[in-house]
């Protein structure tokens, strides 16, 4: 079942900010937001999760919203490695519940 | 990630064949995935175990098995390919415990075509 939706592609100059949006309207109080990135054809890549507060770490910042309905991802300052397909997937943390990765958002850095 | 590594990269086969993909860890994962993506798809989930004595469907396992041979291996098979099945696939491993619990570790990934 598809709980995420997210746009198709984006493009984003670099060196600037990059905002992916994500919007998970049926989310449940025990599910987190999850975000993996795929590069080329490699295999996906953890980024980041969260569950209300804001969080951050060294590759990006995730915004959840206080209703927790949507959701942004963002990377500080794109680089043209940063071009990728974007997952954003809700899910209950530490059980045995699949990620269900949808199709994503295409990032295209633009030098 | 080197450390979960998928064997072999590239196949192509014939329908009808049976063909194994392999995958190995050194990560000291219990929790090993199967995942198949199609172009300009998403990945889904085709089987995926807890350890060695659980195996589990996922979202598409029709047309597929496994075999969970050690803590380190898990391997898919397809018993008889078909054409539909020419994909990307992908093994996962994750760890329940602790923050790694929220990561999976993906391997390189096995390009299969069913000619």
């Amino acid at each position: 079942d598809a709980k995420t939706t997210q746009p198709p592609s984006m493009d984003c100059a670099e060196g600037r900010a990059a905002n992916l949006p994500c919007n998970h309207s049926t989310i449940s109080g025990n599910e987190y937001v999850y975000w993996y990135r795929q590069i080329h054809s490699q295999g996906p890549q953890y980024i980041i999760h969260g569950l209300k507060n804001n969080e951050t770490n060294e590759m990006a910042s995730l915004i959840i919203t206080e209703d927790r309905k949507s959701s942004t991802l963002i990377l500080p300052h794109a680089t043209l490695r940063d071009t990728a397909v974007y997952y954003c997937i809700v899910r209950v943390v530490y059980t045995g519940n699949q990620f269900y990765f949808g199709t994503g958002t295409s990032l295209t850095v633009i030098p | 990630d080197a450390d979960v590594t998928q064997t072999p990269r590239n196949r192509i086969t014939k329908t009808g064949k049976r063909i194994m993909l392999e995958c190995s860890q050194t990560k000291g994962h219990d929790r090993m995935y199967w995942y198949r993506q199609d172009p300009g798809l998403g990945l889904r989930l085709i089987y995926y175990s807890f350890d060695v004595k659980d195996i589990n469907k996922g979202e598409i396992s029709d047309g597929y098995s496994v075999s969970r041979q050690a803590q380190a291996k898990f391997s898919l098979s397809l018993e008889s390919a078909i054409p539909n099945q020419t994909a990307l696939y992908f093994c996962a491993t994750s760890d329940p415990r602790g923050l790694a619990g929220v990561e999976q570790f993906f391997g390189p990934g096995t390009r299969l075509t069913v000619l």
